[in-house]
Formats: C-alpha cells, sequence, structure tokens
C-alpha cells in the first residue's frame, strides 16, 4: 500500500473550514483514499473516501487532485466536536495502514 | 444495533498469563479485523477474518491468535501474554472487504496491560 504523509498538527477556528492535507505520491491505480478519525481514546471513525473524483457526503468533502498524488480532507464549519486525529490512509481498503495522522484541534 | 462490541474494557494481565478478548458485531459483515494501537501510534493490523473458518495475518500477528465460527464473534487469543503486548485492542468489522465499498466500522476497545 502506498505511504501517505500528513502535517502533525493544525489548528483550525470554530465555525471555519478545517482544511486537511494529504501526499501520497506513490498511490497506485487501484488504490482509494481513506479518511477515518479518532476523537480521544474512541475506535476510529469513517468519513470518507475516494478514487478519482472529489467527493462529499453528510460530514466532509474530499478533494483529490487530478494526478492523485494529494487529496484535502475539508470539514466546511468545524465544531469543538471535530477535535481529534485524522487519518488519511490509501490502499484497496481490506488492510487498512495507519500512520500517525494529523491532530486537529479547533478552537473557540 | 449495537454495531462493534467488545470485552472486556479495561484487563490487567501479569506476564505468562493468557486471555480472550472478545469481539461481535451484529451487522452481519463478512469481514472482521483486529487492530492494536500503541501510546501515540496509529493502529496496526494484527488479524483479519473475511468470513466464518476463514483468517489471514496482518502486520503484527505475533504472540496471537483468532478464530472465527461464526459470522458474528472473532475473538483474539493472547497465549503467553508479555510487556510489548500492553496496548489498546480494536476490533473493526466492514460489509465488503477490497474495493471501495468497504467502510470499516470499530469498536470501543480493550485497554490492556501486562505486568
Amino acid at each position: 500500500d502506498a505511504k501517505t504523509t500528513q502535517p502533525t498538527s493544525m489548528d483550525c477556528a470554530e465555525g471555519r473550514a478545517a482544511n486537511l492535507p494529504c501526499n501520497h505520491s506513490t498511490i497506485s491505480g487501484n488504490e482509494y483514499v481513506y479518511w477515518y478519525r479518532q476523537i480521544h481514546s474512541q475506535g476510529p471513525q469513517y468519513i470518507i473516501h475516494g478514487l478519482k473524483n472529489n467527493e462529499t457526503n453528510e460530514m466532509a468533502s474530499l478533494i483529490i487532485t487530478e494526478d492523485r498524488k494529494s487529496s484535502t480532507l475539508i470539514l466546511p464549519h468545524a465544531t469543538l466536536r471535530d477535535t481529534a486525529v485524522y487519518y488519511c490512509i490509501v490502499g484497496d481498503g481490506n488492510k487498512l495502514v495507519f500512520g500517525a495522522g494529523t491532530i486537529l484541534r479547533v478552537k473557540s | 444495533n449495537a454495531g462493534v462490541t467488545q470485552t472486556p474494557k479495561f484487563r490487567i494481565l501479569k506476564i505468562g498469563q493468557s486471555m480472550t478478548l472478545q469481539c461481535a458485531q451484529d451487522m452481519n459483515h463478512n469481514y472482521m479485523y483486529w487492530y492494536r494501537q500503541d501510546p501515540g501510534m496509529g493502529l496496526k493490523l494484527i488479524y483479519y477474518s473475511v468470513g466464518a473458518g476463514i483468517t489471514d495475518k496482518g502486520e503484527v500477528p505475533n504472540g496471537y491468535n483468532v478464530s472465527r465460527s461464526t459470522t458474528e464473534d472473532f475473538p483474539l487469543r493472547l497465549e503467553l501474554a508479555a510487556p510489548s503486548q500492553t496496548s489498546v485492542y480494536f476490533c473493526a468489522s466492514s460489509l465488503y472487504g477490497t474495493g471501495g465499498r468497504n467502510e470499516q466500522f470499530f469498536g470501543p476497545g480493550t485497554r490492556l496491560t501486562v505486568l
């Protein structure tokens, strides 16, 4: 599975959009981009995934560059409850490989 | 639906003891997974199963065993506990395996300490 690179931490003001970047320059053609998050010590929670096209659901939007070497997760209106570790994962989905992720702190 | 449930929530073991971590799901998912998470780190896959009677190793299987006799249950066995197995263990399940439609649902975790 391709490796990903994410910033260690980010801050975001409550009510503003949070944009979390992820680099995955070695992604192969059949690999998806998945985003999960982990709030405090809970089990990870699925957010969104995509292959080539941009995706949107009730939680977030996923923007994938045309060359698929990077992506951005967008939380449109961050709340304090969005404070968590966000994991960008690239693979076919069966065996997820979690890196250290990005710690997102939403501040009031 | 209860989703994915795990028992116990916490456990302290002595070196050399054995125990089984229980995991159950009520979503009729075929795929089930066991991960461990060490402090400050991401999750690492221990074992996974693609259906009843079928299991396979993940990234860090040494020191663990699994079985999958039913669709609902996927217990993880530690035979000879070692301090290196101190970790938080998460069980997960998904309807599909490979490909895009395979969102994994995670349980609340079991926090294990080996002294």
